[in-house]
């Protein structure tokens, strides 16, 4: 399984962008790069997900380099609920699982 | 729309006891199950995911074995409980169409499973 790196924490204030970023050396040209965040005490929340183009949804915006070893999850304005450990998973085609790191908790001050 | 249900939401178990924890969906068919398992502080461990009914992946050698009896139905059991299967225990599906990799994965609420 593919190996995803991302610091261990981060802080941000509250209503500025935050930028986690991931690198993701390894990865192959099927990989599909995911992240999910964790609130305390709760399941893992799907984020957004991409695989060479930049992503944007309602949540985030997924920016990929262009080797894509490395991405980027930008919340564009964080709010206090966004404070959780944010996960990077690569899922390689043709399987199935989802093997998640160790995260990057993230902090917002208000 | 979908939804996964997790029980119990809580759980104290002695030292030796069984478990049988379940998981089921609803408003979907054919989805991939996992079962996760989040040590304190630590990070998600995949323990068990499974592709159809009575079909079952384990990705760790542990104390816990996984079953699959229906469709939208995943068990997660063990015979007995050791002290170090303490944790937070999570369900996850996913659509079974293709092979997984495009689509996002749908998580329960949890079962904190402390065993004394």
């Amino acid at each position: 399984d593919a190996k995803t790196t991302q610091p261990n924490s981060m802080e941000s204030n509250e209503e500025e962008p935050v930028h986690l970023p991931c690198n993701h050396s390894t990865i192959s040209g099927t990989d599909y790069i995911h992240w999910y965040r964790q609130l305390p005490s709760q399941g893992p929340e799907y984020v957004i997900h991409g695989l060479t183009s930049n992503v944007n949804n309602r949540m985030a915006s997924l920016a990929i380099a262009e080797d894509r070893k490395s991405s980027t999850l930008i919340l564009h304005r964080a709010t206090l609920r966004d404070a959780a450990v944010y996960y990077c998973i690569l899922m390689r085609y043709g399987t199935y699982k989802y093997i998640f790191g160790t995260g990057t908790r993230l902090k917002v001050l208000a | 729309s979908q939804t996964i249900h997790q029980w119990p939401a809580t759980l104290v178990q002695p030292v030796g006891s069984p478990l049988s924890l379940e998981c089921t969906v609803e408003g979907t068919s054919n989805p991939n199950l996992y079962w996760y398992r989040q040590a304190a502080g630590r990070g998600l461990q995949l323990l068990f995911y499974s592709v159809g009914i009575g079909q079952i992946s384990s990705e760790v050698p542990q104390n816990l074995s996984a079953s699959r009896p229906q469709d939208r139905q995943f068990i997660l059991s063990s015979k007995k409980l050791l002290l170090s299967d303490s944790g937070f225990y999570l369900c996850a599906w996913n659509t079974g169409q293709g092979v997984g990799m495009n689509t996002e994965a749908f998580f329960g609420q949890g079962t904190r499973l402390t065993v004394v």
